[in-house]
C-alpha cells in the first residue's frame, strides 16, 4: 500500500498567484479530508468528501479556496488568489468505512506552502 | 461540545525515562480515541486507538487506556528512546467524518 500521496511537497509562490495542491488517497478509501496545520491554529479541517462528493466545506476559510474530487483516486485543493496568511502545511487524509465506524485517518506527508 | 485537551509541551526527557502525556476529552455519544504521532517533515501517523471504555490501545511500547470515568486517554511509555522524539496528538473520533484533534505535545528525548 503506497499510502496517501501528496504533491508537491513544497510550494513557494508570490501573493496573488494561483496554487493547486494534489492528493491521491489510498485505493478503496471512500472518505477524503483536507486539513491545514499552522503553529497558531493547529490542525484545521477544511473540507471532506465521501465517495467523491463534498460533504462539509464549512472549514474552507474563504471563497479563494476551492476543492474538487473528480474521481476516487484524485483530489485538488486550489487557492486563487493566494495570500501570505495562507502559508501553512496542507495535509490530505483518507479513511474507509469498511473496517469500522470510527476508522482512523491515514495522512499524506503534506504540502508546505509559502506565499511571499 | 466536543473537545480534546492535551498537556502543553515541550516535554524533554532523557533516554530510558518514563513518559506520560496527558489527554482529556469532552464528548457527546460514544467516541473512539486515538493517539497520532508526527515526525519532522511528515504527516500524522496512527500510533494507537481504543474504541470503547476500558479498552487499552498499544503499539511500539506505547499504551493508553480509555477511561470513561475520568474522560482521559493518557499516553505512556516505560522507556523512551531518542527516536521517539516527535509531536504527539490526541484525537477524538465521533464517526468516520468527524475527528477532533488536540493541539499536540512535542516530545524531545535526549541521549
Amino acid at each position: 500500500d503506497a499510502g496517501v500521496i501528496q504533491s508537491p511537497r513544497h510550494e513557494v509562490t508570490e501573493m496573488g498567484q494561483e496554487v493547486t495542491l494534489r492528493c491521491k488517497p489510498i485505493s478503496g478509501h471512500d472518505y477524503l479530508f483536507w486539513y491545514r496545520q499552522t503553529m497558531m491554529r493547529g490542525l484545521e479541517l477544511l473540507i471532506y468528501f465521501n465517495n467523491n462528493v463534498p460533504i462539509d466545506d464549512s472549514g474552507m476559510p474563504e471563497d479563494r479556496f476551492s476543492a474538487k474530487m473528480p474521481n476516487a483516486s484524485f483530489s485538488t485543493l486550489k487557492i486563487q488568489p493566494s495570500e501570505p496568511r495562507d502559508s501553512a502545511v496542507y495535509f490530505c487524509a483518507s479513511s474507509s468505512t469498511e473496517s469500522s465506524y470510527n476508522s482512523p485517518l491515514h495522512f499524506g506527508n503534506g504540502t508546505r506552502l509559502t506565499v511571499t | 461540545g466536543n473537545s480534546v485537551t492535551q498537556m502543553e509541551g515541550p516535554v524533554t526527557l532523557s533516554e530510558e525515562a518514563f513518559l506520560t502525556i496527558n489527554c482529556t476529552y469532552t464528548a457527546t455519544g460514544y467516541p473512539s480515541l486515538f493517539w497520532y504521532v508526527q515526525y519532522p517533515g511528515e504527516g500524522l501517523q496512527l500510533l494507537l486507538k481504543a474504541t470503547k471504555a476500558d479498552d487499552k490501545g498499544s503499539n511500539k511500547g506505547f499504551e493508553a487506556t480509555y477511561r470513561k470515568e475520568t474522560t482521559s486517554f493518557h499516553l505512556e511509555k516505560g522507556s523512551v528512546q531518542v527516536s521517539d522524539s516527535a509531536v504527539y496528538f490526541c484525537a477524538l473520533g465521533l464517526g468516520t467524518y468527524k475527528y477532533i484533534f488536540g493541539t499536540g505535545t512535542r516530545l524531545k528525548v535526549l541521549a
